[in-house]
């Protein structure tokens, strides 16, 4: 089946480690990106790409660092440098970023201790 | 800017009663406009969409219309069910994407 995968699910870190955040699609879609969602909040942009090999900050990058080395997969590490990165974070993908809808994974809540 | 105005929740109604959560936007250009819909620990899933003025989108009895006068993309339903109790994200596209604040609406039996 087509669709975004996020793993893990749930993830549990100590403070002050760096952890990593899978996000794979299948869709052949050429646009992907990661939102922060805390609770009874909205969607926070931190980073989206285009294109395999290029990336753009979104309004909360600090903290966090992508890559996009192949168009499938488009990981998220979550840095010590995150001053609160407790929530829930979740990928999406769209055929392109032009005004066509996104696909969203199920999610990952990191939880910091 | 862009951006997106989303009515502040919550939202509690009884079964089969009518839906409406307001939505209006601010953009340059002609974006497309979106509902996704997102239920406890999932990620957003599409509810319907619109692409220029005057579309409605459509779907599982939900309905939106596309209003550039007023720039707004009102979510309805005329007969709510427990079922449709979720968090309702208004979203604008584009070079990326802008949503709303979300509202939460709960439908009690």
């Amino acid at each position: 089946d087509g669709g975004i995968t996020q793993s893990p699910k749930y993830l549990f870190r100590k403070e002050g480690q760096n952890v990593t955040l899978s996000c794979e699609q299948n869709l052949n879609h050429d646009a992907m990106y990661w939102y922060r969602q805390d609770p009874g909040q909205g969607l926070r942009l931190i980073y989206y790409s285009q294109i395999v090999n290029d990336f753009q900050k979104g309004d909360i990058a600090e903290g966090y660092s992508v890559s996009r080395e192949k168009k499938e997969s488009f990981p998220l590490t979550v840095t010590s440098a995150q001053k609160n990165p407790t929530a829930f974070y979740l990928c999406a993908s769209s055929i392109s970023a032009k005004n066509t809808e996104a696909f969203f994974g199920q999610g990952t809540r990191l939880t910091v201790v | 800017g862009n951006s997106v105005t989303q009515m502040e929740g919550p939202v509690t109604l009884s079964e089969e009663a009518f839906l409406t959560i307001n939505c209006t936007y601010t953009a340059t250009g002609y974006p497309s406009l979106f509902w996704y819909v997102q239920y406890p620990g999932e990620g957003l899933q599409l509810l319907l969409k619109a692409t220029k003025a005057d579309d409605k989108g459509s779907n599982k009895g939900f309905e939106a219309t596309y209003r550039k006068e007023t720039t707004s993309f009102h979510l309805e339903k005329g007969s709510v069910q427990v079922s449709d109790s979720a968090v309702y994200f208004c979203a604008l596209g584009g070079n990326q994407f802008y949503f709303g604040t979300g509202t939460s609406l709960t439908v009690i039996p």
